[in-house]
């Protein structure tokens, strides 16, 4: 099976940068995804990394090492709205039965933005 | 505009009654999902559906049932057998089952079973 891990709570100061760790043990490891679901919405895609790296979008970066099993979330510049749970999710090739890739969620980490 | 609908946003429901969730997509995806979310935990898969007129267990099936007779249409039923059914219920849907893209969610229904 599948385990991920991430921080269950974290709290950051508006205007900082936060970085969220993820860390999963898989087999057939086929993408990494980033959502941010506010309280009582639906999950909303901010990032995906399947090769080893840094990807950058605007205030978001995702980073991704394959042999370390670990992923982070970068947060710039922090705003209020940016308050929310952040799900880490893990992508196995051929985890579904007809050959279809499986997506595993982390329990996700809450993020608290203060003044 | 496309996306995914699910209605209603909360529901509420007397014990041993079955109720069903709507779930429609208008981004012509060929897979379709239901998940729950509970406090505290990530979501789980329920089933899921690659095609119209087949679909698969996940994780959590026991207790719930999916028809898929049309391409947009993904309902879920929640019946009496499920034994602690008050969640909040996602539906996704994808491109290709098998393929790199993203899950797209819908904006989730709140059962309550009373």
């Amino acid at each position: 099976g599948q385990n991920i891990d991430q921080p269950t709570e974290m709290t950051a100061t508006e205007g900082a940068i936060v970085q969220i760790n993820c860390t999963y043990q898989t087999s057939g490891f086929n993408g990494l995804f980033w959502y941010q679901q506010h309280a009582g919405e639906a999950p909303t895609f901010l990032s995906y990394n399947v090769l080893d790296g840094l990807e950058e979008k605007g205030r978001f970066s995702s980073f991704l090492s394959r042999s370390k099993g670990y992923s982070y979330l970068l947060l710039k510049e922090l705003q209020m709205k940016d308050s929310a749970s952040y799900l880490c999710a893990v992508r196995t090739r051929g985890g579904l039965t007809g050959g279809g890739n499986k997506l595993t969620f982390g329990t996700g980490t809450q993020l608290k933005v203060e003044l | 505009d496309g996306g995914i609908t699910q209605s209603p946003k909360y529901l509420f429901r007397k014990e041993g009654q079955n109720v069903t969730l709507s779930c429609e997509q208008n981004l012509n995806h060929d897979a379709m999902y239901w998940y729950r979310q509970d406090p505290g935990q990530g979501l789980r898969l329920i089933y899921y559906s690659q095609i119209v007129n087949d679909f698969q267990k996940g994780d959590i099936a026991e207790g719930y049932s999916v028809s898929r007779e049309k391409k947009e249409s993904f309902p879920l039923t929640v019946t009496s057998a499920q034994k602690n059914p008050t969640a909040f219920y996602l539906c996704a849907s994808s491109l290709l089952l098998a393929g790199g893209n993203e899950q797209f969610f819908g904006p989730g229904t709140r059962l309550t079973v009373l």
